[in-house]
């Protein structure tokens, strides 16, 4: 069962450039909406939450389609400094899981 | 504010050896949650815990163990380790979801590396 599915990547790309993560998932009945960023041997940490009408925190936009059950993540102006993996998590309530669901994550290399 | 943190950060164990993992949040959070994270697995979770002196399993708690004595502190245990529990341990708390409108995140302690030989 893959309830929250993300491409692995690696994404390598230039600084400067625009990558976009993409991320699908499987329950329905999912609530919430988040994108977490791991660094390298590190916890997960929350980037940001998503919302329906999509949001953005300067160069990070997110955008959520519940119809589709579809999330994005678009990263403007690369830094070397975002090199990372970044998850995907859906929350639900509810379930023997407790009530957040982990993407494997896509991993995010910039170059110089 | 230490957040939450996590005794040990390393450790590596024998198979059929015994250990707790400690995990210690300062942010008066109800929910704590241990998750294991594997190689091409992602995150996955163990065990959680949505108040003190409760407990609950999660996707994969064969082989493990918890407790919550106290609200600020989570214990996880392995009572025979195995080779196959060789890996990265989390812990996380977060206030009651339900209170936010499930849009409150979790927070993770850094990490404890197990190794079983």
């Amino acid at each position: 069962r893959k309830e929250v599915e993300q491409d692995p990547g690696p994404f390598n790309v230039p600084e400067g450039a625009t990558v976009a993560f993409n991320c699908t998932y499987s329950n329905s009945a999912s609530q919430s909406f988040f994108w977490y960023r791991q660094d390298c041997r590190k916890e997960p940490k929350l980037l940001m939450s998503v919302y329906s009408s999509g949001n953005e925190d300067g160069r990070f936009t997110a955008q959520l389609n519940r119809a589709s059950q579809y999330i994005s993540l678009l990263i403007r102006d690369s830094k070397l400094s975002d090199s990372a993996t970044y998850l995907c998590v859906v929350t639900y309530y509810g379930g023997s899981q407790g009530n957040l669901i982990f993407g494997k994550g896509t991993k995010l290399s910039v170059k110089p | 504010n230490a957040g939450v943190t996590q005794t040990p950060k390393f450790r590596v164990l024998k198979t059929g050896q015994s250990m707790t993992l400690l995990c210690a949040q300062d942010m008066n959070h109800e929910y704590m949650y241990w998750y294991r994270q594997d190689p091409g697995m992602g995150l996955r979770l163990i065990h959680y815990s949505v108040g003190e002196g409760t407990t609950a399993k999660g996707e994969v708690p064969d082989g493990y163990n918890v407790s919550r004595l106290k609200k600020q502190n989570f214990l996880l245990g392995l009572e025979s380790a195995a080779p196959s529990q060789t890996s990265v341990y989390f812990c996380a708390s977060s206030y009651d979801p339900r209170d936010s409108g499930f849009t409150d995140t979790q927070y993770f302690g850094p990490g404890t590396r197990l190794t079983v030989l």
